[in-house]
Parts: C-alpha cells; structure tokens; sequence
C-alpha cells in the first residue's frame, strides 16, 4: 500500500471512447501530479494541482483533461485518444517541496 | 532547459557484485531524490540529499550528492536479485515555479 491509489490497473480503448483514470491520496498531501512514462523516455510531466488549484499544464493535449474536486482525488478524462497516447500514466502526491513524491502504481493505457 | 542524465542506461551484473549509477546535470538542485520502480508499479521514493557533499546509507545503497550540487551517484554494495529495478532521479531546482525533472533512468538486472 503506497498511500496513492489508482484505478484501473489496465485499461484498453478505442480511439472513439472516452473513459477516465482516477487516483486517491489520504496522505494529507496538498498536491497532486499527473505523469506519463513511455519506454525509454523520462517521466513526463502532464498536470499539477496545488490545493486543488491547477498550477501547471505542461502543453498536454487537449484530449486529456484532469479534474481536481478536492485534494484528495483527482480523475484524468481521455477523449479520442491517440496510439501514442499508449504509456504508463502515473498519479504522484507531494506535500512540500523537496520531500519527494509518493506514486501510484500507475495506469497501463492501450490505445487500439 | 534542465536535463538529467543517468548513465549507464543498462545494467546487468552478477550477484554479489557492486556496482555505482550516476546521475548528472548542468544544472544546480536545490535537492536530488531517487527512486526505483518495478515492473508494473510506480517509483519508490529511495532518498532526498539537500546538502552538497552529502552522503546518505540505506542498508547496501549509498547515496551520494555533489558539492556542487550538479551530479549525485548510487552505489550498491552484494547487489541482491531483490535490487532489480529501474533507478529513477529527480532533481528540483530553487524556484517557487521550479518543477521536479526526472533521469530516464538506470535499468538494473541482478543475476542470481
């Protein structure tokens, strides 16, 4: 149990569909990021919410729109999707700068 | 644009053996964390160094940080096969706007 959870595990879509990853954090942290890891690239940084507040959007797509209705949960809404969207999408939560983040064991999407 | 880089990219050893990853940048921290991640899951926050020179020691992992703040390394010492993993750092710079960038990481395989 790392403290940050995130559903589903696994999830396959059609370019068509629109579904939604969700993470949780009962840590007490007050931020919360949204990465994606493709292989042989570094984490890439997607969203930022600092009390519930976005502070950061890293020039993300469009078809990806995160939503934060408070500071323990926070949802990424994928609509038409790319192929390339394909990747490990990783929650994190942090509570202040420098102490390291606590991830999620991520969200393995398939793009068919 | 600040960029980490972790060399060596692939690692496999025997067990028992030691070995040392690095991790450098052009760029000055104000901290520098590591990580390791295993298949299907997300990175596991290992240590946060904030001072130049720094050493940390975590069982058979030392950790340590730069005097100039620039660079950190990772030694093992009897890898085990439980040190398997792909080794992930991060480092974060000294702005309020700063964002934690991320290495594309060490790949370490442990034969038994």
């Amino acid at each position: 149990e790392t403290g940050v959870t995130q559903t589903p595990r696994h999830l396959v879509m059609g370019m068509t569909n629109k579904k939604s990853l969700k993470c949780e954090q009962h840590l007490g942290h007050n931020a919360m990021y949204w990465y994606k890891q493709s292989a042989k690239k570094p984490l890439e940084l997607m969203f930022v919410y600092n009390f519930k507040e976005q502070t950061e959007n890293n020039s993300v797509p469009s078809r990806f729109s995160p939503e934060c209705p408070n500071s323990s949960h926070l949802f990424l809404h994928l609509h038409t999707l790319q192929p390339e969207d394909s990747a490990l999408y990783l929650c994190a939560s942090s509570q202040d700068s420098g102490t390291g983040y606590t991830f999620g064991s991520g969200t393995r999407l398939t793009v068919v | 644009t600040q960029l980490l880089e972790q060399s060596p990219q692939f690692l496999s050893i025997q067990e028992g053996e030691n070995l040392t990853v690095y991790c450098n940048s052009s760029s000055v921290f104000s901290s520098l964390q590591w990580y390791r991640q295993e298949p299907g899951e997300g990175p596991v926050l290992l240590v946060t160094v904030v001072t130049g020179g720094e050493v940390k020691k975590l069982k058979r992992l030392t950790f340590q940080f730069g005097d100039a703040r620039k660079d950190s390394s990772l030694h093992i010492t009897a890898a085990q096969p439980g040190d398997t993993g792909l080794y992930l750092c991060a480092g974060e710079g000294y702005s309020s706007a700063s964002k934690i960038i991320f290495g594309s990481g060490t790949r370490l395989s442990i034969r038994p």
